[in-house]
């Protein structure tokens, strides 16, 4: 079956602009997360969704990142007024249960000019 | 959650086993023991995972100490597309915490040369 999509696979944009990252997880997963990579980096958790609400948003950096999943299936990362250091590759993963196995898509690289 | 120490690079021989090494030294009773590698350009790939007993499955085999405080991931005949960063991890498996979130160190990079 399909696994997890993220779209766009690449994304560039400017200092200052706004972008929103989409996550397509396998169907029926109830939970997803967004981790965000940096190079020569390990995976860092963002933000967890179980269902349509955000159980845990801990690794949100600032308030400029907000990710929503509004009927527990697709989920969207926004990010505001984009900085160079927000640039990295942006990892969606979802799974059947909180504790479940966690299936990754291949990632959104990022790059702000 | 408990933090994990992994060498940072590692070589096998084609068709030769590959051990990988962890250290959980802090590792709480609650918690289990997960593998995730990631090829080069690829999301993470869950590998396997375990609490207190040995593990086998179609990818691996895990081996955890009797007292839980190291363990070894082995790849029984390793070929070039192992070749990957490989994370030992450290999860909290209690419902009460209600996150299944992954703690992510730096990993093993594994190379498997021919």
């Amino acid at each position: 079956g399909a696994g997890v999509s993220q779209t766009p696979s690449n994304k560039v944009t400017e200092k200052g602009k706004y972008v929103e990252l989409r996550c397509d997880p396998i169907s029926g997963h109830t939970a997803l997360y967004w981790y965000r990579q940096s190079l020569g980096q390990g995976p860092e958790f963002l933000i967890y969704f179980q269902g349509t609400g955000a159980a845990d948003d801990s690794g949100l950096p600032n308030d400029r990142f907000f990710a929503v999943r509004p009927e527990g299936s697709v989920s969207t990362l926004k990010i505001q007024r984009t900085e160079r250091g927000d640039s990295a590759v942006y990892l969606c993963a979802s799974s059947l249960t909180f504790l479940g196995e966690q299936f990754f898509g291949p990632g959104t690289r990022l790059t702000v000019l | 959650d408990a933090k994990t120490t992994q060498p940072t690079s590692m070589d096998c021989a084609e068709g030769r086993a590959a051990n990988l090494p962890c250290n959980h030294s802090t590792i709480s009773g609650n918690e289990y023991v997960y593998w995730y590698r990631q090829i080069h350009s690829q999301g993470p790939q869950y590998i396997i995972h375990g609490l207190k007993n040995n593990e086998t499955n179609e990818m691996a085999s895990l081996i955890i100490t009797e007292d839980r405080k190291s363990s070894t991931l082995i790849l029984p005949h390793a070929t070039l597309r192992d070749t990957a960063v490989y994370y030992c991890i450290v999860r909290v498996w209690k419902s009460s915490s209600n996150t299944g979130k992954l703690i992510f160190g730096q990993g093993t990079t594994l190379q498997v040369k021919p």
